[in-house]
């Protein structure tokens, strides 16, 4: 069974850097397998981040790519978001992403979700 | 990059209706289309990958069609569960938008 979930700050200020992990069970980091960041701020539509796949290739939304940083600890099953100056519209439900094998980059697992508030 | 949008934003449907939502990408992604539910405070979950292939444990009352540009989900019998925000994605690919949303409501 997979699960993920996502830990970090619920809230941080303007202009600081946010770091989020996900930590995972039920697969590994293996062959063909991607684990990314998709975030929706309230009441509006889901948008992916970035993504890394198992042999540490990575894609970042290209509106994103200079603020966000994705590393995965294999030996630990987790993957981190990393976005510098945080800004208030940065304020979201940050979601960890499975991507299903095979589909592109449908998501076939998710994680709760959690929301970060970016406020002075 | 690849876009997708979705029409109409909203619809209200009753329980027993057909609902019809439609995804346009803005060009051919030959059959990388998902379609996900969402509802209020949870994460969204994958109904249809490629376009047309139900995910396991999906209810048969939905169904995807299309490829290249245009896409649709069908759910027929709408079922008082089936009051949610759905969504689809372009999966071709990253950064793989998904489109605005469709509320189903009653």
């Amino acid at each position: 069974q997979i699960t993920l979930k996502e830990s970090g700050p619920t809230l941080v200020k303007p202009a600081e850097t946010l770091t989020l992990t996900c930590s995972f069970s039920g697969f590994s980091l293996s062959s063909g397998v991607a684990v990314g960041w998709i975030r929706q701020p309230p009441g509006k539509a889901l948008e992916w981040l970035g993504v890394i796949y198992w042999n540490g290739d990575k894609r970042y939304s290209p509106s994103l790519k200079n603020r966000i940083t994705i590393t995965k600890d294999t030996s630990k099953d987790q993957v981190d978001l990393t976005m510098a100056n945080m800004d208030p519209v940065d304020t979201a439900t940050y979601y960890c992403a499975h991507r299903r094998a095979y589909s592109g980059f449908a998501v076939d697992h998710w994680g709760q979700g959690t929301l970060v508030t970016v406020s002075s | 990059d690849i876009q997708v949008t979705q029409s109409p934003s909203s619809v209200s449907a009753s329980v027993g209706d057909r609902v019809t939502i439609t995804c346009r990408a803005s060009q051919s992604i030959s059959n990388w289309l998902a379609w996900y539910q969402q509802k209020p405070g949870k994460a969204p979950k994958l109904l249809i990958y490629s376009a047309s292939t139900l995910e396991s444990g999906v209810p048969s009352r939905f169904s995807g069609s299309g490829s290249g540009t245009e896409f649709t989900l069908t759910i027929n019998s709408l079922q008082p569960e089936d009051f949610a925000t759905y969504y689809c994605q372009q999966a071709k690919s990253f950064p793989a938008p998904f489109g605005g949303g469709t509320k189903v409501e009653i």
